[in-house]
């Protein structure tokens, strides 16, 4: 298993304004995951951010908007760029823990972001 | 274009009847079928899963049974209690050969089971 924490739980930012949310893991994980949850929505994958290898990015997301960086194989970190209104959303990372394909993907409990 | 459909949207059941919830794929490179479980402020929680080589598998009050040549799976909960009231997501990937293990998630139910 893995247990994954988040910082900050929540913020509330201004317009314009760049936001870091820091995923950590409390084992060594190989691949970790970053969604988006938006307010009564589903999840939507941002990017895959594996240790030692520039993070991929779904369709319709940017590095130049969400940089993510990959340390380690315990920590990862995913900023929200120049944020607006429409960047409210809760931001969660998961990982796969290294080994079994078929185990399961954890989920932290994501940071709640309101920009105004 | 969304790969994973869900319904029913929402569903309010009573307490001791069944909720059962259904997903639909298109991409047949799927081959893991997970059904998460999200509360209010918490990050979703795996609940069961599923591989698309067998058509049924029961973990307590939980059933996933999975359809393959119609592309569709459903989540069965028998003995609905109040506790179980919460955001249901399917979703689907890839988990093998040259995989990338991404969750493709469909939009999610809101149970509501009534005491």
């Amino acid at each position: 298993s893995a247990v994954i924490s988040q910082k900050p739980s929540r913020d509330i930012c201004q317009r314009g304004t760049s936001l870091t949310i820091q995923c950590q893991v409390d084992s060594q994980v190989t691949m970790m995951f970053w969604y988006r949850q938006q307010p009564g929505q589903s999840l939507t994958l941002i990017a895959t951010a594996n240790q030692g290898s520039e993070a991929t990015y779904e369709s319709g997301f940017v590095i130049d908007k969400f940089p993510i960086s990959r340390p380690n194989l315990t920590f990862s970190t995913l900023t929200v760029s120049n944020m607006s209104p429409e960047d409210s959303s809760i931001y969660l990372c998961s990982v796969f823990p290294t080994g079994n394909s078929w185990s399961e993907q954890f989920f932290g409990p994501g940071t709640r972001l309101t920009v105004l | 274009q969304q790969q994973v459909k869900q319904s029913p949207q929402s569903l309010i059941v009573q307490k001791g009847g069944i909720s059962i919830i259904n997903c639909a794929y298109e991409n047949t490179a799927f081959d893991y079928f997970p059904w998460y479980q999200q509360f209010p402020g918490k990050g979703p929680a795996l609940l069961i899963a599923i591989r698309p080589d067998v058509s049924e598998k029961k973990e307590g009050r939980f059933t996933i049974s999975f359809n393959k040549s119609a592309k569709q799976f459903s989540l069965h909960i028998m003995d609905s209690q109040p506790g179980d009231s919460a955001t249901y997501f399917c979703a689907a990937s890839r988990n093998s050969g040259g995989s990338n293990y991404k969750l493709t998630f469909g939009k999610g139910t809101l149970l509501t089971v009534n005491p």
